[in-house]
């Protein structure tokens, strides 16, 4: 089962500008995760927020949590062609352990 | 950093055989792993959770028959595809959870995933 829905489904922009990409969920989490995965590779871990954080930074990326809206949103700021990926957010709920994914939002920066 | 292998990294197939991948935490314990299943430009779908010394719980539509886990040991999860065919041709993902020392889980770590094709 997928946890929710990210917008846009698909994202392309020129390289130096930010990019912003949104996720919802739909049960009550303990954390909320962002992911980077290159075509036909593994996960690359981003961020971690917890559900009693609102905002988290590292490096170019910043991700806000808005738990009453069950959202979150990624910016990755002046982006690079190397940015080029499918992005997923990824909710651990408060059972346990048990991770759910998102569809994913794939984002494409022209150099 | 926790660390989660899996081998093997790629598997080809004939269509009607069994197929082992296994998922290892190399520097932590995981009493609990999951296993995630990715078809090509989509999301990743949780298939099950794996339980040490206990049998595996699947997700509503996961064929628990052909999709056989062995969760062995703290550090050893095994998924076996059992009499596979062309359309179980995937990405498979496993992941393990570490806990601090008080017990308190901490986030997954997520293997490199198995490309398995079955022709």
């Amino acid at each position: 089962s997928q946890q929710g829905e990210e917008d846009p489904q698909a994202l392309s922009i020129q390289e130096g500008e930010n990019a912003t990409m949104n996720c919802s969920y739909k049960t009550s989490i303990n954390n909320l995760q962002w992911y980077r995965q290159n075509s036909g590779r593994g996960l690359v871990h981003l961020i971690l927020i917890r559900s009693n954080e609102r905002e988290k930074h590292s490096g170019r990326l910043r991700v806000t949590l808005d738990t009453s809206k069950k959202s979150s949103s990624l910016l990755i700021t002046a982006s690079r062609a190397a940015d080029t990926a499918s992005y997923f957010c990824a909710t651990e709920d408060t059972g346990g352990f048990k991770t759910i994914f998102g569809a994913g939002t794939r984002l494409f920066v022209k150099a | 950093g926790a660390v989660v292998s899996q081998h093997p990294s790629w598997v080809i197939c004939k269509s009607g055989t069994s197929v082992k991948i296994e998922c290892r935490s190399l520097d932590f314990q995981a009493t609990t792993m999951f296993w995630y299943r990715q078809f090509p430009k989509q999301s990743l779908m949780l298939m099950a959770t794996s339980n040490e010394g206990s049998k595996a719980t699947y997700e509503q539509g996961v064929e628990k028959d052909k999709f056989l886990i062995n969760h062995a040991s703290l550090t050893l999860s095994t998924l076996t595809v059992t009499s596979a065919h062309p359309e179980d041709s995937s990405f498979y993902i496993c992941s393990a959870g570490d806990t601090e020392t008080s017990g308190r889980p901490t986030r997954q770590y997520f293997g490199p995933g198995t490309r398995l094709t079955v022709t």
